[in-house]
């Protein structure tokens, strides 16, 4: 069974740092590209970045949304099954539930972002 | 960036009838090289995380009840639930991934009429 889980989310002050960490199970870890995404309060969703998985000719790419780069900074570890998002200069804006999700399965050629299993999510608020 | 506009904002279908979601991109999420539409269609209930339900535009997920059906090409796409049932309430995404950034739709609550 897939599984994906969220931790280190918790209350921090604007400006300071906070990473997450997002341990899976259920599958082989490296064959796939892992997402983020946060939804704050009431809002939609919104995607943070992602990682690709090893096996797709440009493996281990990194991507972020235009909000978060530059203070954000998305690693995994495959030996371990653990995504990271290491968040920086933290921001009252970045109060959201942060969710990592699964997918795509990379293959040499191709790796699309289809997130077909999601966390449960861990909660961020960022105030003073 | 590609925009997802979805409509309606919200939608009250009474048990039974169907319910008809649209999302429109601002371009078009057809992969010419293998005529597949890089769009995803994803169920979120409260204090849940979102549920993915139909992608590449029309294929149903494993599990998803056949009462989901996805259409379209290129820029338009409209999710259907042919029969709508109480555990069908919930707000309804679309997502493109044809180009990082990765977008979605504003969301489509369905109620119960």
């Amino acid at each position: 069974e897939v599984q994906l889980v969220e931790s280190g989310g918790a209350l921090v002050q604007p400006g300071r740092s906070l990473r997450l960490s997002c341990t899976a199970s259920g599958f082989i870890f490296g064959d796939y590209a892992m997402s983020w995404f946060r939804q704050a309060p009431g809002e939609g969703l919104e995607w943070v970045g992602f990682i690709r998985g090893k096996a797709y000719v440009y493996g281990g790419t990194i991507q972020y949304a235009a909000s978060v780069k530059d203070r954000f900074t998305i690693s995994r570890d495959d030996s371990n099954s653990v995504a990271y998002l290491q968040m920086n200069s933290l921001k009252t804006e970045d109060t959201a539930v942060y969710y990592c999700g699964r997918g795509g399965h990379c293959s040499t050629t191709t790796c699309p972002l289809v997130i077909d299993y999601w966390g449960q999510g861990t909660l961020v608020t960022v105030s003073s | 960036d590609i925009v997802m506009t979805q409509s309606p904002d919200s939608l009250a279908v009474s048990l039974g009838e169907r319910a008809t979601i649209n999302c429109k991109s601002s371009q078009s999420v057809l992969y010419s090289s293998n005529n597949k539409n890089y769009l995803a269609w994803y169920k979120q209930t409260p204090g849940q995380p979102p549920k993915l339900l139909i992608s590449w535009a029309s294929t149903r997920e494993s599990g998803v009840p056949d009462r989901f059906s996805g259409s379209g090409s290129a820029t338009d796409f409209t999710l259907t639930i042919s029969s709508l049932q109480a555990e069908d309430v919930a707000v309804y995404y679309c997502k493109q991934y044809y180009s990082p950034p990765l977008t979605f739709g504003g969301g489509t609550k369905v109620e119960i009429k």
